[in-house]
């Protein structure tokens, strides 16, 4: 069955950086688009990132364009997120989440990992 | 940016029926997902693509999407139907996911 297991998350100083990876397995990682979504602590769900089967094709929300950067390792079934210049806003449970195309749903999402950014 | 409204929440009797509204600038041009969340677990998709159920969502549940307005309709409400709502679509125009605020529904 379709698995996507975050890690990377932790306790960071504002303006630090972390680098979350999400390891999937059970589907074909090479063909399908990814994201993040974040969530912070009692809020709603957040789109953070998203990119292409391909990653020829990647998206971000206004709040961490410029700061954020995604990636794959197609050969490793792995995702990435580079969070550079971290604020205390960035605080949140961190999704991987999968999709078959833009226009798609996100139809399984990993359990997430916490970002905390506290001086 | 598109912006998706939904009501801070939802309360019903057990049986009864229970609406929750997505609300966005014509929004039956896009195709809306809908996920529920209950506390300490991941989203799970609810309907996607308006109104289409996945495997082992009850039927029940039931979507529209019409003007400015997405509907997710839960028929005969359980309290294991208790959760968090939230309406996503995909806005070209931006190329951005867009999330509504989210809709607790609660079971009296």
């Amino acid at each position: 069955q379709v698995q996507l297991v975050e890690s990377g998350g932790g306790v960071v100083q504002p303006g630090r950086s972390v680098r979350l990876s999400c390891a999937a397995s059970g589907f074909t990682f090479s063909s399908f688009t990814m994201s993040w979504v974040r969530q912070a602590p009692g809020k709603g769900l957040e789109w953070v990132t998203f990119i292409s089967y391909d990653g020829s094709k990647t998206y971000y929300a206004d709040s961490v364009k410029g700061r954020f950067t995604i990636s794959r390792d197609d050969s490793k079934n792995t995702l990435f997120l580079q969070m550079n210049s971290l604020r205390v806003e960035d605080t949140a449970v961190y999704h991987c989440v999968i999709s078959t195309e833009v226009v798609a749903a996100f139809h399984h999402w990993g359990q997430g990992t916490l970002v905390t950014v506290s001086s | 940016s598109y912006v998706l409204t939904q009501p801070p929440s939802v309360s019903v009797a057990p049986g009864q029926t229970a609406t929750i509204t997505c609300g966005g600038n014509n929004i039956e041009s896009k195709r809306v997902h809908w996920y529920h969340q209950k506390p300490g677990q991941a989203p799970v998709v609810a309907l996607y693509f308006d109104s289409d159920r996945p495997s082992g969502i009850p039927e029940r549940f039931s979507g529209s999407n019409s003007g400015n307005t997405a509907t997710l309709t839960i028929s005969r409400v359980e309290a294991g139907d208790e959760a968090d709502y939230y309406c996503q679509v995909w806005d070209s125009s931006s190329d951005h996911v867009v999330f509504g605020g989210g809709t607790k529904l609660t079971v009296l």
